[in-house]
């Protein structure tokens, strides 16, 4: 099975900041690949899928790139809302595997 | 609006078995695959069993393959995960998801499910 990376696995950031987040696939999934936000105590939220299409009412702050292996999450302008743990997940083939997921907090 | 209501969820012994239920309101639910993805404490994400949207087609993470059974019904707009043989390692939140092309687009608010003796 294809086996998600992401790094870091936490990191703090002041607001206004840009912040980049990085998922590695263990192999090439095309640009079949999700971001998710989960806040404490809440379901994940979509952000972004196929790589770097923005889900609607996401804020235009998150942008997603990347194809094959290697795919960020950039959080530019960061807010105190932003505090979370963000996933990756490969959408290729199942089993749909997760990334271990990178928390973000604010300095 | 779009609703996924999660319940069933309990503190079961090892070996023991629960029945998960996931009620869909908003859309039509015979049209999408719906998932089941848990997570562990402290642990990430994992989407552990899917159906499309007639049924026909079902999958289950090697973890939970031949313990765990899903199904739905589509007249009632319900999601099924039929969880036996359970194991101190299937304790987690399990959330009841659509599926939206290649991503899930809703997700419901979680339900416990606590394996221990």
């Amino acid at each position: 099975d294809i086996q998600m990376t992401q790094s870091p696995s936490s990191l703090s950031a002041s607001v206004g900041d840009t912040v980049t987040i990085t998922c590695r696939a263990s192999q090439g999934i095309n640009n079949y690949l999700a971001w998710y936000q989960q806040k404490p105590g809440k379901a994940p939220k979509l952000l972004i899928y196929t790589a770097s299409t923005l889900q609607s009412g996401v804020p235009s702050r998150f942008s997603g790139s990347g194809s094959g292996t290697d795919f960020t999450l950039t959080i530019s302008s960061l807010q105190p809302e932003d505090v979370a743990t963000y996933y990756c997940q490969k959408f290729d083939n199942a089993p749909y595997a997760f990334g271990q997921g990178t928390k973000l907090e604010i300095k | 609006e779009v609703q996924l209501v999660e319940s069933g969820g309990d503190l079961v012994q090892p070996g023991g078995s629960l029945r998960l239920s996931c009620e869909a309101s908003g859309f039509n639910f015979h049209n999408y695959a719906m998932h089941w993805v848990r997570q562990a404490p402290g642990k990430r994400l994992e989407s552990v069993s899917s159906t499309s949207g007639d049924g026909t087609y079902t999958f289950y993470v090697n973890s939970v393959k031949g313990r765990f059974t899903i199904s739905r019904d589509n007249s009632k707009a319900t999601l099924y995960l039929q969880m036996g043989s359970l194991r101190v390692d299937d304790t987690g939140v399990y959330y009841c998801v659509r599926r939206f092309g290649s991503a899930y687009d809703y997700w419901g608010q979680g339900t416990l499910v606590t394996v221990s003796s």
